[in-house]
């Protein structure tokens, strides 16, 4: 099992160009997430999504939107790129939240963008 | 506003000896607390948990104390191992899609 993918690695975007960052699980878990990490602060929750076509907003949604069309994958989009979202960026699944107490959650290894 | 805080960016102890990471947090509604772990170039990784009507977990190496009258968690991990060199996360829960996490520790264990 590859667990939880994420494509690219890194990415270097100029101010105002697009992308988008896929994940991919193969766990069958029903919850993704994805997150930002940028330095001395944690992890903070982009968006997120309980199941196939259903996503909602976490504590920072401003400027990305996400999709669930696949169970397994969950792509984060950036529309007009800007430097502020320069960082290091986390997807992450885990089971239904009556799976087990805490939902543990299992990430993917982390995309590094910078937007310049 | 940081809801979970680890005050002390960097950790340095002796193989062999005890490394303690500490972590505050201000929301009394927390419910779950996990410690997760990051290798360089790597996701972090969950460690242990603990809920908030206990006040100890263990396993294994790792311990995990709870202190709600001050809103104070800690991992232990005895004895420390170089193999423990990484980036240490607190991470407490309100409910499943609402998880705060701190800034993290950098534990470093010598040889």
């Amino acid at each position: 099992n590859a667990g939880v993918t994420q494509t690219p690695k890194f990415r270097v975007l100029k101010t105002g160009q697009s992308m988008t960052l896929l994940c991919a699980q193969d766990m069958n878990h029903e919850y993704m997430y994805w997150y930002r990490q940028d330095p001395g602060m944690g992890l903070r929750l982009i968006h997120y999504s309980v199941g196939e076509g259903t996503t909602a907003k976490g504590e920072v949604p401003d400027g990305y939107n996400v999709s669930r069309l696949k169970k397994q994958n969950f792509l984060l989009g950036l529309e007009s790129a800007a430097p502020s979202q320069t960082s290091v960026y986390f997807c992450a699944s885990s089971m239904a939240l009556d799976s087990g107490p805490y939902n543990e959650q299992f990430f993917g290894p982390g995309t590094r963008l910078t937007v310049l | 506003d940081q809801q979970v805080k680890q005050n002390s960016p960097s950790l340095s102890v002796q193989e062999g000896r005890i490394s303690i990471l500490n972590c505050d947090y201000t929301n009394s509604m927390f419910d779950y607390f996990l410690w997760y772990k990051k290798y360089p170039a790597e996701g972090p990784t969950f460690l242990i948990s603990i809920s908030s009507i206990k006040d100890k977990n263990e396993d294994g190496r790792f311990t995990v104390f709870l202190n709600k009258s001050a809103k104070h968690l800690s991992l232990h991990i005895v004895p420390s191992q170089p193999g423990d060199s990484a980036v240490y996360f607190c991470a407490a829960r309100v409910v499943f899609n609402d998880m705060r996490f701190g800034a993290g520790t950098r534990l470093t264990v010598k040889p």
